[in-house]
């Protein structure tokens, strides 16, 4: 079974500083993703990043990068030069070979003008 | 591309009453979908696994009697809630599957309220 756990349930961070999401997850997959989604206000699930597991380099997408510590079985979200259009809840999540996505509790990341 | 259309964005319905949410692929075919739940301020929880042309797979405590499930072509799968009581009350998302590498996207969601 696949446990995701986020452990930060709320985070706020100065607009254009650098803020960190933690999430560890369990899994009995050899090969597996990682994913970070946004749910802004809005509620709709976007998706910021993904991680394969057999990749070694850390995924980078623009501002957002992850710090994946396979054997740690951490996937911790690094945000730099953080923008108002941030503030969401942030969630971690992993598909079992189903499919099936199991998320983590969420973090409620605010950014402050 | 890869988009998942859900319908109606937000529904108020009377208690005893059913309701029914659509979610479609709208630009590719989606053997699977999935139907999860959202409190508010609270993450989501996967409710059921549809097959296009199966019957559903349901996670554990969620009542298959309650929420029917059909997938019945490549693009479409409902949920109906049946007889609705407040605490159905909740915010509904769907999400398929597309392509071969782990792409997944998700309806924008559907805000049931029971009175």
């Amino acid at each position: 079974a696949q446990t995701v756990t986020q452990s930060q349930p709320e985070m706020s961070v100065q607009e254009a500083e650098t803020v960190t999401l933690s999430c560890t997850y369990d899994t009995s997959e050899n090969n597996y993703y990682l994913f970070w989604y946004k749910q802004p206000p809005s509620r709709q699930m976007i998706l910021v990043i993904r991680q394969e597991a057999y990749k070694q380099q850390n995924a980078t997408e623009n501002r957002f990068s992850v710090n994946f510590q396979k054997a740690a079985k951490s996937f911790s979200l690094k945000i730099s030069d953080s923008q108002l259009g941030d503030t969401a809840m942030y969630f971690c999540a992993s598909p079992n070979t189903g499919n099936q996505f199991y998320f983590g509790t969420g973090t409620s990341l605010t950014v402050i003008p | 591309g890869a988009v998942v259309s859900q319908h109606p964005s937000w529904v108020i319905c009377k208690s005893g009453t059913s309701v029914k949410i659509e979610c479609r692929s709208l630009d590719f075919q989606a053997t699977t979908m999935f139907w999860y739940r959202q409190f508010p301020k609270q993450s989501l929880m996967l409710m059921a696994t549809s097959n296009e042309g199966s019957k559903a797979t349901y996670e554990q405590g969620v009542e298959k009697d309650k929420f029917l499930i059909n997938h019945a072509s490549l693009t479409l799968s409902t949920l109906t809630v049946t007889s609705a009581h407040p605490e159905d009350s909740s915010f509904y998302i769907c999400s398929a599957r597309w392509g071969v590498y782990y792409g997944y996207t998700f309806g924008s969601g559907t805000r049931l309220t029971v009175v």
